[in-house]
């Protein structure tokens, strides 16, 4: 069975520092990868997603996230965080089609100083 | 304007009695997905449905029923035997292929 870890649990940076949130994974064939960010009381918004191809993927808000097969890792950076992109974010592993939902990590929950 | 819409945003409900939760989606996508989500749990899966009149329990079914009548449509109920109700449920659908999923922006359920 796949599963997804976020080792970290709460990360607080600097308004215009740099970010990057780590995601590892567990699955026997190439996965189908996602980040979502979820602000409070609201639902999740796809950030980024990685299926094959490009290792380096873009997604909204600036965000990009690297796919490492041989680290099992799926991490998402960004160059520069602004106050908004305070909020909530989960990585998950999909197994394609005809398979169950995608699992999720834990979450991270991003603090953003001024 | 095509999304996932659940409602209500926030529901109140009594020990012992069921309530159902909302979720439609215009998106035409085949599945749907009832997510629970606890703080520091991350989101656990109750049920999932691939096609209409089809559906899977996930890790967390004790307590809750859901029906697939239409595409567009996968209710959930919360029943009286599910001990801890109180939480906050997302509806999601997807893209069978892929499994990338759209969310709908979820609904708060507390018990008093």
């Amino acid at each position: 069975a796949q599963s997804v870890t976020q080792p970290d649990i709460h990360i607080t940076v600097s308004e215009g520092a740099s970010l990057e949130l780590r995601c590892n994974y567990s699955y026997g064939a190439t996965p189908y990868l996602f980040w979502y960010v979820q602000s409070p009381g609201q639902g999740l918004q796809l950030l980024l997603k990685y299926f094959s191809g490009d290792t380096l993927v873009q997604g909204i808000k600036g965000f990009e996230a690297e796919f490492k097969r041989s680290q099992s890792s799926f991490n998402l950076r960004k160059p520069s965080v602004h106050w908004s992109d305070a909020a909530e974010y989960f990585c998950a592993v999909g197994a394609g089609t005809g398979r169950r939902a995608l699992t999720f990590g834990s979450g991270t929950r991003l603090q953003v100083q001024p | 304007d095509g999304g996932i819409t659940q409602s209500p945003k926030y529901l109140f409900r009594k020990e012992g009695q069921n309530v159902t939760l909302s979720c439609e989606q215009n998106l035409n996508h085949d599945a749907m997905y009832w997510y629970r989500q606890d703080p520091g749990q991350g989101l656990r899966l109750i049920y999932y449905s691939q096609i209409v009149n089809d559906f899977q329990k996930g890790d967390i079914a004790e307590g809750y029923s859901v029906s697939r009548e239409k595409k567009e449509s996968f209710p959930l109920t919360v029943t009286s035997a599910q001990k801890n109700p109180t939480a906050f449920y997302l509806c999601a659908s997807s893209i069978t292929k892929t499994n990338e999923q759209f969310f709908g922006p979820g609904t708060r359920l507390t018990v008093l």
